[in-house]
């Protein structure tokens, strides 16, 4: 168990709409990473918030967003749904922004109908 | 960023030991060379880093070229459970803003055999 926690686990939906993925860090981790694994584009860095603020950006779209809240734990956002959208989510958490390794959740299996 | 170069897979038997390679030649001074492994159906796992010295913990070895312009992970004993896809990846955290991300390569998918 790494600790950080990904709900829901699977997530079905149709193009067009709109989900939240939800993260909650490990105890104590400041740093939330998203990434995103697609069977043609492998694991893919999203985005990265450390203790609420934006970090760092990666193969974002502009129909994803994210953010983290004081309490630490961090949403994915994605709207506007296309069929190639559907992929692993994962999250990650570190302690800081240094070298510490990250701790990955289970991930959210999102599938676009 | 910098690459990485890794095989794409590997076999092993299982209760000897494996030592898994990775090419990284434009590697710089402040990256360090951290390796991941993601098992069937789950997310990545920390494994081990370092950045000049070996390293050592209770899952693996890490063998750094005087160089560093390769390393080696090294696991002792591979079991059944050690079967998945393993990456090396550089991380640079003197570069403000990036903050640790992680970029993945293709990585090295490890099978063990009984």
């Amino acid at each position: 168990d790494s600790g950080v926690t990904q709900t829901p686990k699977h997530l079905i939906t149709a193009t067009g709409q709109r989900v939240t993925l939800r993260c909650s860090p490990r105890s104590g981790d400041l740093s939330v990473y998203w990434y995103q694994q697609s069977l043609d584009q492998g694991l893919q860095f999203l985005i990265q918030y450390y203790n609420g603020e934006e970090r760092a950006k990666g193969n974002i779209l502009e129909r994803f967003s994210a953010q983290q809240f004081p309490d630490l734990h961090s949403e994915l956002n994605l709207s506007s749904l296309e069929l190639g959208d559907s992929a692993l989510y994962f999250c990650a958490s570190s302690a800081d922004l240094s070298n510490q390794p990250q701790h990955f959740g289970d991930g959210t299996r999102l599938s676009i109908l | 960023d910098a690459k990485t170069t890794q095989p794409n897979s590997m076999e092993s038997n299982e209760e000897e030991p494996v030592h898994l390679p990775c090419n990284h030649s434009t590697i710089s001074g402040t990256d360090y060379i951290h390796w991941y492994r993601q098992l069937p159906s789950q997310g990545p796992e920390y494994v081990i880093h370092g950045l000049t010295s070996n390293v050592n913990n209770r899952m693996a070895s890490l063998a750094i070229a005087e160089d560093r312009k390769s390393s080696t992970l090294i696991l002792h004993r591979a079991t059944l459970r050690d079967a998945a896809v393993y990456y090396c990846i550089l991380v640079d955290t003197m570069i403000y803003n990036q903050g640790g991300k992680l970029i993945f390569g293709q990585g090295t998918e490890l099978s063990v055999k009984p």
